[in-house]
């Protein structure tokens, strides 16, 4: 079975301290991968797509890079405000257009 | 512009009853998909829509749970007597022709009692 895997589950960094979450998936044949945020009480907000190893795209104080067979989502110098629930989503080849997401990393900042 | 929009926003029903979410996808946007999201759980694919194609209905949990798209924009999900299980956040998302990403609205936290 297709799977997503993030790690850590949750995350406590303290502000101005970087960090990086985890993404695996299984399976070859991946379409695209799809970094998502998602504050408490509302849906996904779109960050990031990346579809080829070696990829890299930058928002603000985030980044996101793609191997084979994982991404990192890199958080620089974080605020208080960049806490949320990080979503890692994955479409595959042979998937149709459905996502397959993973269970998130609780990202956690403190000031 | 305006984004995906759903209502009800919330939703507590009684086991046994029918419920009906509604979905507004962003304008342009041909492409309408389902997702439901559980308590403790990560997104779990429902039902996609792709134009005047036939939809994949291939991650509806039982046959009680049916939707609709009508004129291409405006989708219903249905969920006939409602068990206690289906307690979750219905979430919608489209796309636009020829992109893979997809935008969410802010979801239906639906309560069966």
């Amino acid at each position: 079975e297709d799977q997503v895997t993030q790690s850590p589950e949750a995350l406590r960094l303290q502000e101005g301290e970087s960090s990086s979450l985890n993404c695996s998936y299984t399976v070859s044949g991946l379409r695209g991968l799809f970094w998502y945020r998602q504050d408490p009480g509302k849906g996904p907000e779109f960050l990031f797509t990346l579809y080829s190893a070696g990829e890299e795209k930058e928002k603000e104080r985030l980044k996101a890079t793609l191997t084979k067979k994982e991404s990192f989502l890199h958080i620089t110098a974080p605020k208080p405000e960049d806490s949320a629930t990080y979503l890692c989503a994955v479409k595959w080849e042979t998937s149709g257009s459905r996502l397959t997401f993973g269970e998130g990393t609780q990202l956690t900042v403190n000031p | 512009g305006a984004g995906v929009s759903q209502s009800p926003s919330n939703k507590v029903t009684e086991k046994g009853k029918d419920v009906e979410l509604r979905c507004d996808p962003i304008s342009g946007h041909t492409a309408l998909y389902w997702y439901r999201q559980s308590l403790g759980q990560g997104l779990e694919f429902l039902i996609y829509f792709q134009g005047n194609s036939a939809p994949d209905k291939s991650g509806l949990p039982s046959d009680r749970f049916s939707a609709e798209r009508t004129g291409g924009s405006v989708s219903t999900l249905t969920i006939q007597r409602t068990q206690q299980e289906d307690s979750a956040v219905y979430l919608c998302a489209s796309s636009p022709p020829g992109l893979e990403t997809q935008y969410f609205g802010p979801g239906t936290r639906l309560l069966v009692l």
